[in-house]
């Protein structure tokens, strides 16, 4: 069966940068790309960006540009979130997503647990 | 501020029918396929209704969808106590070039 595993919670301080994992089992992990989502407390979903796992091709959120990187291992079908000079809104529960997309689909099938990233100094 | 425009919330009674809409533009809805994702309390979002009417396999048949233009809506009929969650649609951006959501609903069942 398809799961995303990702990290554990962190605590940073402001101005820090935070990687996230999302461990990918039960599918072919080069045949899907992975998207990456947030979520405030209490508020509602923001799409922060997607990257090939066949290619590593990335798009990111025009908000987010420049200070988020998104990267995949093929080896251990392991993707990554690197979110760099982090403020106090940036604190959110981040999801990564499955991301289908391929003739008259395009959507997040499967995401994984979530990890809550907190920004406080 | 959202992209795509949902009402905060909706409720019903068990049993009944509701349906939530969602209003987006020519750049997303008008010319993308819109989805659904359901997120239970405390839960990740689940994928509830894609490519505008589909739906995924174990999804009862109670969830469906449409969309005309440059709006979408779910529907809910039969309700039950556990629908009560947080539905969001979704598409895909041309202009912006990324994925939109919807600011959410909060379904109650009363």
């Amino acid at each position: 069966q398809v799961q995303l595993v990702q990290s554990g919670a962190e605590v940073k301080k402001p101005g820090a940068s935070v990687k996230v994992s999302c461990k990918a089992s039960g599918y072919t992990f080069t045949s899907y790309g992975i998207s990456w989502v947030r979520q405030a407390p209490g508020q509602g979903l923001e799409w922060m960006g997607w990257i090939s796992a066949y290619n590593g091709n990335t798009n990111y959120a025009q908000k987010l540009q420049g200070r988020v990187t998104m990267t995949t291992d093929t080896s251990t079908s392991t993707a990554y979130m690197e979110l760099r000079s982090l403020r106090s809104d940036d604190t959110a529960v981040y999801y990564c997503a499955r991301h289908r997309w391929s003739g008259s689909y395009n959507d997040f099938d499967y995401w994984g647990q979530g990890t809550l990233v907190t920004v406080s100094s | 501020q959202s992209v795509l425009t949902q009402p905060p919330s909706a409720s019903g009674t068990p049993g009944q029918r509701v349906t939530i809409s969602c209003s987006g533009s020519s750049s997303n809805i008008g010319s993308n396929t819109v989805n659904w994702y359901q997120q239970l309390p405390g839960t990740a979002p689940k994928l509830l209704i894609y490519s505008n009417n589909q739906r995924p396999s174990g999804v009862p048949d109670r969830f469906s969808g449409s969309k005309s233009g440059t709006s979408a809506s779910l529907a809910i009929s039969g309700l039950q106590s556990e629908d009560e969650a947080d539905y969001y649609c979704a598409a895909w951006d041309d202009s912006l070039n990324g994925g939109v959501f919807g600011g959410g609903t909060k379904l109650t069942v009363l």
